[in-house]
């Protein structure tokens, strides 16, 4: 089982939809999540980070943690085209030197 | 943008070559790590370096080494070259003990014939 999973997609969703991106994580001792995301060809992009179970908002995005489910997800209000990207989900698994463990990204495309 | 920089933005190497990646961490950054993006795949961590000492390994072989200067910056080498090391390089800087948030620079892509 890898570390961190994703939904590679496709994800297609019609602008001004709500995108929802998931991730589960397998360390329970995971303490940190962090949402990234890249365009094509470029490199990764921080959306958002989140340490505590719930939500948490910034503008159009909302991250959402469950700890006991091992689970994060992004959602992304209002989707534009220019969210278009690759969406990556990383988590720093407890007693590691503050390195990221990534998830393999989904690709979300949003549809004008 | 982040404020970290790499250099070269692109590279193109033959296999057994040697190549050297340069990383410039953003202001106030005293933490390096750097990763290996393979096409489709998300980041794999190499190693960080703290205050100019490893502070942490990915599971990379030996031919993979690096160091940081006082001034925070940061090499990644590449002995021995493969086919398979044909990837985009990262370097992500942060603040280290007090904040962990890593942020990436633009990335320098490597490819190996």
């Amino acid at each position: 089982q890898k570390e961190v999973e994703q939904n590679s997609g496709p994800l297609s969703v019609p602008e001004g939809a709500i995108a929802s991106l998931n991730c589960t994580y397998s360390d329970r001792g995971s303490q940190s999540f962090f949402w990234y995301r890249q365009y094509s060809g470029k490199s990764p992009e921080l959306i958002m980070f989140i340490y505590s179970n719930g939500d948490k908002e910034d503008g159009r995005f909302t991250a959402q943690l469950n700890k006991a489910s091992q689970y994060v997800s992004l959602l992304i209000r209002d989707s534009q085209p220019s969210d278009s990207a690759t969406y990556l989900c990383a988590v720093r698994i407890a007693g590691s030197a503050r390195q990221l463990t990534f998830g393999s990204g989904t690709q979300l495309t949003v549809l004008p | 943008e982040t404020g970290v920089t790499q250099s070269p933005t692109h590279l193109i190497k033959t296999r057994g070559q040697q190549v050297t990646l340069r990383c410039s961490s953003q202001s106030g950054h005293n933490t390096v790590s750097w990763y290996q993006q393979a096409l489709g795949q998300g980041p794999q961590f190499i190693f960080q370096y703290y205050r100019e000492e490893e502070n942490g390994r990915g599971n990379f072989p030996p031919r993979f080494s690096g160091l940081q200067f006082p001034n925070y910056s940061s090499e990644l080498n590449v002995n021995a070259l493969e086919l398979d090391d044909s990837a985009l390089y990262l370097c992500a800087s942060s603040q280290g003990q007090k904040e962990e948030t890593q942020y990436f620079g633009p990335g320098t892509r490597l490819l190996v014939l």
